[in-house]
């Protein structure tokens, strides 16, 4: 089975300071890793996968996540937050023959001016 | 990226009554549609996976005669809410995904609220 956790339920931070929101997961075989950003009463909009290559992926926004398979992690970073990243981002994982997405239970971001 | 189209994105219906909520891939044929039912500040959870021409596969606890998912073309899933009940009011959101993608595109939502 597989599966992802986002520990944190929210995370705050200042405009301009840089901004983490942490994912770790579990799948049979290789993983096919995703960052989706969720605002309000909205649909999810794809931020950046990771497939294979390097382990630093770039993503839309100015969000880029790492992929670190020892520690079964793919945490989403961003250098300097804007107001406008406050929204609910969710991590995804699915094996590379399996279709499902399983998604972490989101993070809340929130950043204040 | 590709684009998904969801529509209504709101709809309130009165209790006993259906509801049909379509999904759209706009640019890409998707081989492959998925639901998803969202609760406030919750994660999705899916409902189902459907494969354009083939009947749809439910996830555990999803009735499959109450949430009626049609994908009759590459480009369109229609799921249907039959004889609505207050406690199916919530969030709809499909995805689709089509061809060498990798990752699956999201529609807008429905918010769908039962009275």
């Amino acid at each position: 089975a597989q599966s992802v956790a986002q520990p944190e339920d929210q995370v705050n931070v200042a405009e301009g300071n840089p901004l983490t929101v942490k994912c770790t997961y579990s799948v049979s075989g290789n993983p096919y890793l995703f960052w989706y950003v969720q605002y309000p009463n909205r649909g999810l909009q794809f931020l950046l996968k990771y497939i294979t290559g390097d382990n630093l992926v770039k993503g839309s926004y100015g969000f880029e996540a790492e992929f670190n398979k020892s520690q079964t992690s793919f945490h989403l970073k961003k250098p300097s937050a804007l107001v406008s990243d406050s929204a609910l981002y969710f991590c995804a994982v699915r094996g590379s023959n399996d279709y499902k997405l399983s998604f972490g239970a989101g993070t809340t971001v929130t950043v204040r001016a | 990226g590709a684009v998904v189209s969801q529509h209504p994105s709101r709809v309130i219906c009165k209790s006993g009554t259906s509801v049909k909520i379509e999904c759209r891939s706009l640019d890409f044929q998707a081989t492959t549609m998925f639901w998803y039912r969202q609760f406030p500040k919750k994660s999705l959870m899916l409902m189902a996976t459907s494969n354009e021409g083939s009947k749809a596969t439910y996830e555990q606890g999803v009735e499959k005669d109450k949430f009626l998912i049609n994908h009759a073309s590459l480009t369109l899933s229609t799921l249907t809410v039959t004889s609505a009940h207050p406690e199916d009011s919530s969030f709809y959101i499909c995805s689709a995904r089509g061809g060498r993608e990798a990752e699956a595109f999201f529609g807008q939502g429905t918010r769908l609220t039962v009275v």
